[in-house]
């Protein structure tokens, strides 16, 4: 089954860090590139990051950039997000998401999320 | 940074109606979009790319319009399954960026 799914998430308190890893299977995950994409309690959606195929080129939002680091390991078929000095308003569902072709950065495959709660 | 502007924000539509839903972008974005549609508790769907093509799956009731900047979502009889909140995505430019959502809820 084609599927990625994300793991990680939890409570935090404001300052701290987090991990978030995305599993990926079910295709060749070498040659996607891939992205975070969160969600705040019942509010929209918010890209967060970038990675390509290769790690050659990476994105943040304005929002996470100095903050946030996303990386991948291909041999593993793993997606991470390391997420640092958190702030209340991280707080969100992040979403692991695929990127559908080499040029153009729309989504065709979502995990179920991972819930990040910065609160003390 | 493409602001991504979407209406009505909550649309109500009776079973079996049409129900047309709007995206414009603050810049031309050529037909460089996606609609996405996420039920409650579940993760946003991929609906259409590039403006109007459907994705894998996507009954043909979806349809997409449009390019520049106003784009269009429309699906033709609503089912049952189609009430959702509906996103529109731009990556014509980076940041990517997101509509804030269209509810289409049962009248």
């Amino acid at each position: 089954e084609v599927q990625v799914v994300e793991s990680g998430g939890g409570l935090v308190k404001p300052g701290g860090s987090l991990r978030l890893s995305c599993a990926a299977s079910g295709f060749t995950f070498n040659s996607y590139s891939m992205n975070w994409v969160r969600q705040a309690p019942g509010k929209g959606l918010e890209w967060v990051s970038s990675i390509t195929s290769s790690s050659t080129y990476i994105y943040y939002a304005d929002s996470v950039r100095g903050r946030f680091t996303i990386s991948r390991d291909n041999a593993k078929n793993s997606l991470d997000l390391q997420m640092d000095s958190l702030r209340a308003e991280d707080t969100a569902v992040y979403y692991c998401a695929r990127v559908a072709t080499v040029r153009y950065w729309y989504f065709d495959l979502w995990g179920r999320g991972t819930l990040v709660t910065v609160s003390s | 940074e493409i602001v991504m502007t979407q209406s009505p924000v909550t649309l109500s539509v009776s079973p079996g109606e049409r129900a047309t839903l709007s995206c414009r972008a603050s810049q031309s974005i050529s037909t460089n979009l996606a609609w996405y549609q996420q039920k409650p508790g579940q993760s946003p769907r991929l609906l259409i790319f590039a403006a109007s093509t459907r994705a894998t799956d996507i009954p043909a009731r979806f349809s997409g319009t449009g390019s520049g900047t106003e784009f269009t979502l429309t699906i033709s009889s609503l089912q049952s399954e189609d009430f959702a909140v509906y996103y529109c995505q731009q990556y014509n430019i980076w940041p990517l960026t997101f509509g804030g959502g269209t509810k289409v809820e049962i009248k």
